[in-house]
């Protein structure tokens, strides 16, 4: 079946550390996106990335690194320089083609402070 | 200013009534596309329904339908025989054909079926 991957479910990062999210697509899809979401809250986007070795910066994009070296792959790193990285991740993904398609979302990562 | 508003933060439905859930957008461009999504609990992110700014009828899909107003640019979700399972946060979200592959979500309502 044709998905979203996100790993892992759950993550915790010690202070100082940097810590990679991993986000696995085989829809065939061009565009995926970032997303972090606080508990009671909406979607913030994070970054986002229209096709392979280019991405954009979301709304909150301090603190945070991703690469697009495949189609398939999007990862997101948090860095140290994030104070209050606690929260929900969302990766999605959607066509690049057909602006009426959907996002298509994995099950989420969500991270802690130890 | 604000792309998508959800003025409704939590809403409140008596099991098999009918609930709807409102959705205002702000957009120039004459080209874009409307989508909810319901997230349980359990945190994934379900696509419901979608709508073009160009269909002239409202999308159906099962017992979700949307209310496409375009002149007062709103997208309001309508859940019909409302279930317990249906209790839940909802989005509403827009793609504009201008902005590429931007999508923009609002802030989210959030639905209890009452038994």
């Amino acid at each position: 079946d044709g998905g979203i991957t996100q790993s892992p479910k759950y993550l915790f990062r010690k202070e100082g550390q940097n810590v990679t999210l991993s986000c696995e697509q085989n829809l065939n899809h061009d565009a995926m996106y970032w997303y972090r979401q606080d508990p009671g809250q909406g979607l913030r986007l994070i970054y986002y990335s229209q096709i392979v070795n280019d991405f954009q910066k979301g709304d909150i994009a301090e603190g945070y690194s991703v690469s697009r070296e495949k189609k398939e792959s999007f990862p997101l790193t948090v860095t140290s320089a994030q104070k209050n990285p606690t929260a929900f991740y969302l990766c999605a993904s959607s066509s690049g083609t057909g602006r009426y398609q959907p996002q298509h979302f994995g099950d989420g990562t969500r991270l802690s402070i130890l | 200013a604000q792309k998508i508003t959800q003025t409704q933060p939590g809403m409140f439905v008596q099991e098999k009534e009918a609930v709807t859930l409102d959705c205002t957008y702000d957009t120039s461009d004459p080209s874009y596309g409307l989508f909810w999504y319901k997230q349980p609990s359990s945190g994934e992110m379900i696509f419901l329904i979608y709508q073009g700014s160009y269909d002239q009828q409202n999308a159906t899909e099962g017992r979700y339908s949307l209310n496409f107003q375009k002149a007062r640019k709103s997208a309001n979700l309508v859940i019909s025989a409302s279930q317990l399972g249906d209790s839940a946060m909802y989005f509403c979200a827009m793609r504009e054909y201008d902005a590429g592959n931007q999508f923009y979500f609002g802030t989210g309502t959030s639905l209890t079926v009452i038994p």
